[in-house]
């Protein structure tokens, strides 16, 4: 599975729209973009996923760059519920064998 | 989306004995387990990939003999922390592959955690 980069930690401000970036430069053509987010001391939270398209559902929208070599997850009006760690995976979505192998993350803290 | 639920959500146990955590899909069946463990401050780290029926698959540098894994069911895993010591203090968490038909490939779905105090 390809390898991501996301910042250590970020900053919003209740309200506003946070965005997280995620660089996968390595991805192939069949792995997909996984979105979780961990508060503390619980199990990790779907978000969202897509292989090459922009996808939205409840809870954020993922923007992936054409080449597919970085993506975004946007949660369009943070609340302090936000507050998390916030992992960006690749995988092979449509492989039986496909692990979720997770990184650092990026710390989201959102702000009053 | 799908529920995996994991018990007990949290355990004390003393040095020496085994102690085994359970993990269910509620409302899917289940091929596909992973169960992984988290210290403090720290991110997931992958213990093992758990199949319905056969062996578990373990990651490098996990003890298979230590960290025993039955996925008997379609909806049940369990993980057993044998001869269990204070290093192993740990949040366990459990998670199940969930296909989602089309062209969305499958996605996994995280139980609560289970926190492990072994004294």
């Amino acid at each position: 599975d390809a390898k991501t980069t996301q910042p250590p930690s970020m900053d919003c401000a209740e309200g506003r729209a946070a965005n997280l970036p995620c660089n996968h430069s390595t991805i192939s053509g069949n792995e997909y973009v996984y979105w979780y987010r961990q508060i503390h001391s619980q199990g990790p939270q779907y978000i969202i996923h897509g292989l090459k398209n922009n996808e939205t559902n409840e809870m954020a929208s993922l923007i992936i760059t054409e080449d597919r070599k970085s993506s975004t997850l946007i949660l369009p009006h943070a609340t302090l519920r936000d507050t998390a760690v916030y992992y960006c995976i690749v995988r092979f979505g449509s492989s039986n064998t496909g692990k979720l192998i997770f990184g650092q993350g990026t710390t989201l803290q959102v702000k009053p | 989306g799908a529920v995996v639920s994991q018990h007990p959500s949290w355990v004390i146990c003393k040095s020496g004995t085994s102690v085994k955590i359970e993990c269910r899909s509620l409302d899917f069946q289940a091929t596909t387990m992973f169960w992984y463990r988290q210290f403090p401050k720290q991110s997931l780290m992958l213990m093992a990939t758990s199949n319905e029926g056969s062996k578990a698959t373990y990651e490098q540098g996990v003890e298979k003999d230590k960290f025993l894994i039955n996925h008997a069911s379609l909806t049940l895993s369990t993980l057993t922390v044998t001869s269990a010591h204070p290093e192993d203090s740990s949040f366990y968490i459990c998670s199940a592959r969930v296909y989602l038909g089309g062209s969305s490939g499958n996605t996994i779905y995280f139980g609560e955690g289970s926190w492990l105090t072994v004294v």
